[in-house]
């Protein structure tokens, strides 16, 4: 099993430019979530998804889409990014119905907005 | 809103010590999470707490719950430098999904 895998690691954007965070789990899982994190802060919850076509906004849903078109995929879109953006992003999966289960995590994508 | 708030944020102590990190949250959960994360790294998870007074131990971790206080504590024995890295701990307050709240993280660093 991979895990939970996220391209790119690292990407650079100027203001106002889009793009597609990907995440992919091979765990079956029916449970996503994007995560953002920032400086001296705990991770923060952007979307999730509790399932193929199901998606739900968190805490800080402004300025990104998602979608889930299967179970394995879930990306996360940026529309017009903005410095503030400036982030370390996170995609996290697990199972909804298994309570002792911990969500597990992938590497990060680093984006950086000028 | 969930408040969940992690002290000390920054901790640096001998190798050898015993310390403890503390986790308060403001609202009803019985599910409480623990992670590492080194640096430039992901997060790492340590320990499920599902249940009031549940205690988890993993060599030199130990976590506890206590939901009636909503406190979590991670305590740290005999610390080496392995050990030196951001500590989470996360509430999920909801039994649909998964919605992770965390604290800010607190810094360990081990020093020899």
């Amino acid at each position: 099993n991979a895990g939970v895998t996220q391209t790119p690691k690292f990407q650079v954007l100027k203001t106002g430019q889009s793009m597609t965070l990907q995440c992919a789990q091979d765990m079956n899982h029916e449970y996503m979530s994007w995560y953002r994190q920032d400086p001296g802060m705990g991770l923060r919850l952007i979307h999730y998804s509790v399932g193929a076509g199901i998606t739900d906004q968190g805490e800080v849903p402004n300025g990104y889409n998602v979608s889930r078109s299967t179970t394995e995929d879930f990306p996360l879109r940026l529309l017009s990014a903005a410095p503030s953006q400036t982030s370390v992003y996170f995609c996290a999966s697990s199972y909804t119905d298994a309570k002792w289960e911990t969500q597990y995590f992938g590497p990060g994508t680093r984006l950086l907005v000028l | 809103e969930l408040k969940v708030e992690q002290n000390p944020l920054f901790l640096s102590m001998q190798e050898g010590k015993n310390y403890t990190i503390y986790c308060n949250y403001s609202t009803t959960s019985d599910r409480l999470y623990w992670y590492r994360q080194d640096p430039g790294k992901s997060l790492e998870s340590l320990f499920v707490l599902l249940s009031n007074g549940a205690v988890k131990q993993e060599g030199r971790l130990m976590a506890s719950l206590d939901t009636k206080a909503r406190l979590s504590t991670l305590h740290i024995t005999a610390a080496v430098h392995d050990l030196s890295a951001t500590y989470f701990c996360a509430v999920d307050p909801r039994l649909e999904a998964r919605q992770l709240t965390f604290g800010s993280g607190t810094q360990l660093t081990v020093l020899p």
